[in-house]
């Protein structure tokens, strides 16, 4: 079965630092990579997604995320945070046909001012 | 548009006691799930349905129950609430098919077991 791994529980990040938040996952076949966000008191959103093409993705908010398959890798990049970037971070991966996300356990961002 | 609607947002049960946490939305998504979110432990699947009449068990399934009668409807039952329970309960939907469709989340329903 796959499985999803993101190794930073608590990522904790002055403002205009730079990020990056890993994610690896387990089963080598054709996946779709997914990274929610999910702000204080808030549902899970889409921050950006990757199924084909351009292994360099970029989403929503200046974030963008590159799949390294050789690494089994799908890692989340921003320049420079800022204090709303304060969120649980998920990645998530859906098999070919399966129609299911595996969730990694998830990344809390604290950013402060 | 209202998108993935869950209710209630809020509920403290006792052991032992049932509910149905209701789910909807007006996407006319075909694919429907029920998530918990508990701390450190991400998002697990507890049943999905892949169309109206269709469901099925996810990773966590033991001590719930859902039904699909409708496409716009995906309720979870609990019949015998138990602490391990406790949980945020997320309600999903997609169109379905391959093509990396995202997944709509409900806002949440945060249900306390004592």
């Amino acid at each position: 079965a796959q499985s999803v791994s993101q190794h930073n529980h608590h990522v904790i990040l002055s403002e205009a630092a730079s990020l990056e938040l890993g994610c690896n996952y387990s089963y080598g076949g054709t996946v779709n990579l997914f990274w929610y966000v999910q702000y204080p008191g808030q549902h899970l959103q889409l921050l950006l997604k990757y199924f084909s093409g351009d292994p360099l993705v970029k989403g929503i908010k200046g974030f963008e995320a590159e799949f390294i398959k050789s690494k089994f890798s799908f890692n989340l990049r921003k320049p420079s945070v800022q204090w709303s970037d304060t969120a649980e971070y998920f990645c998530a991966v859906e098999d070919f046909g399966n129609e299911k996300l595996t969730f990694g356990t998830g990344t809390r961002l604290t950013i402060i001012p | 548009n209202a998108g993935v609607t869950q209710t209630p947002k809020f509920r403290i049960l006792k052991i032992g006691q049932s509910m149905t946490l209701q789910c909807a939305q007006d996407m006319n998504h075909n694919y429907m799930y029920w998530y918990r979110q508990d701390p450190g432990m991400g998002l697990k699947l507890i049943y999905y349905s892949v169309g109206a009449g269709i469901t099925d068990k996810g990773e966590v399934p033991n001590g719930y129950n859902v039904s699909r009668s409708t496409t716009e409807d995906f309720p979870l039952r609990l019949e015998l609430a138990a602490p391990s329970q406790t949980s945020v309960y997320f309600c999903a939907s997609t169109n379905g098919g391959y093509s990396g469709n995202t997944i709509y989340f409900g806002e949440g329903s945060w249900l306390t077991v004592v």
